[in-house]
C-alpha cells in the first residue's frame, strides 16, 4: 500500500524552529518529486515547497522562502521540512504529497497523487 | 505572481451536471490538475494534465482546459460528491492552487 506518514508537528512559540518528517512506503521513493502543502484552519490549500527526485532542484512559496528548507533522504525513504523563524501565520495542517513525476522545475506539470494525513503545526505564544 | 481564481461555491441537483471553473492568465498553455477534499479528509487527485483520470477515479469526473479557463465537469453528480474542489497548475517551477470551490449537491 502506498503510504505517507507525517510527524513532527506541535505547538511552538513564534520565532522558534520545528522539523517535520514524512515517511514514505509502498512505492519507489526516488522515482518521484515530493512536496509539502499546508492548510490553515478553515482555509484552502497552500503549496509550501517541493523537491525533485534526487534533491537537485527545490522550490519554495514566497511566504516561506528563506525560512523553510526542504530535504530528502532517499536511503531512508524520508522527506523533511526544516521550519525556522516560525510565525503565527504558519499555523496549519502540513501535508506531505507525492508527485506523479520526478521534477520540480519549469518543465514540471504533474499532479500530486498521494497525500498523507497531515501533521498540525501551531505557532503561538 | 501567478493566480488561479475559482468561484467560492457551486450548487447542483443530484443526477445533474456540475461545472467548476478555474481561471488564470493563459492557463490553457499550462497543465491543470483538480483535487477533491471532503470534510476532515486529505485531498484526492481527480484529474491531472488537464484531462487524465488516475486509476480509481469515476468516469463522471472529467476535465478540459483552453484559453484562460480550466473546467472540471461532474456528470450525474451524487450526494457523495459534495466536497471542496481545488484546481492546481505549475508556474515557473512553483505549484499554484486555486482558492477552492465548495460543491453542494441538493
Amino acid at each position: 500500500e502506498v503510504q505517507l506518514v507525517e510527524s513532527g508537528g506541535g505547538l511552538v512559540q513564534p520565532g522558534r524552529s520545528l522539523r517535520l518528517s514524512c515517511a514514505a512506503s509502498g512505492f519507489t521513493f526516488d522515482d518521484h518529486g515530493m512536496h509539502w502543502v499546508r492548510q490553515a484552519p478553515g482555509k484552502g490549500l497552500e503549496w509550501v515547497s517541493g523537491i525533485s527526485w534526487n534533491g537537485g532542484s527545490v522550490g519554495y512559496a514566497d511566504s516561506v522562502k528563506g525560512r523553510f528548507t526542504i530535504s530528502r533522504d532517499n536511503t531512508k525513504n524520508a522527506l523533511y521540512l526544516q521550519m525556522n523563524s516560525l510565525r503565527d501565520e504558519d499555523t496549519a495542517l502540513y501535508y506531505c504529497a507525492k508527485a506523479q513525476g520526478m521534477l520540480v522545475n519549469p518543465t514540471a506539470h504533474d499532479g500530486l497523487d498521494v497525500w498523507g494525513q497531515g501533521t498540525t503545526v501551531t505557532v503561538s505564544s | 505572481s501567478y493566480e488561479l481564481a475559482q468561484p467560492p461555491s457551486v450548487s447542483v441537483s443530484p443526477g445533474q451536471t456540475a461545472s467548476i471553473t478555474c481561471s488564470g492568465e493563459k492557463l490553457g498553455g499550462k497543465y491543470a490538475c483538480w483535487y477533491q477534499q471532503k470534510s476532515g479528509q486529505s485531498p484526492v487527485l481527480l484529474i491531472s494534465q488537464d484531462t487524465k483520470r488516475p486509476s480509481g477515479i469515476p468516469e463522471r469526473f472529467s476535465g478540459s482546459n483552453s484559453g484562460n479557463t480550466a473546467t472540471l465537469t461532474i456528470s450525474g453528480a451524487q450526494p457523495m460528491d459534495e466536497a471542496v474542489y481545488y484546481c492546481q497548475a505549475w508556474d515557473s517551477g512553483i505549484v499554484i492552487f486555486g482558492g477552492g470551490t465548495k460543491l453542494t449537491v441538493l
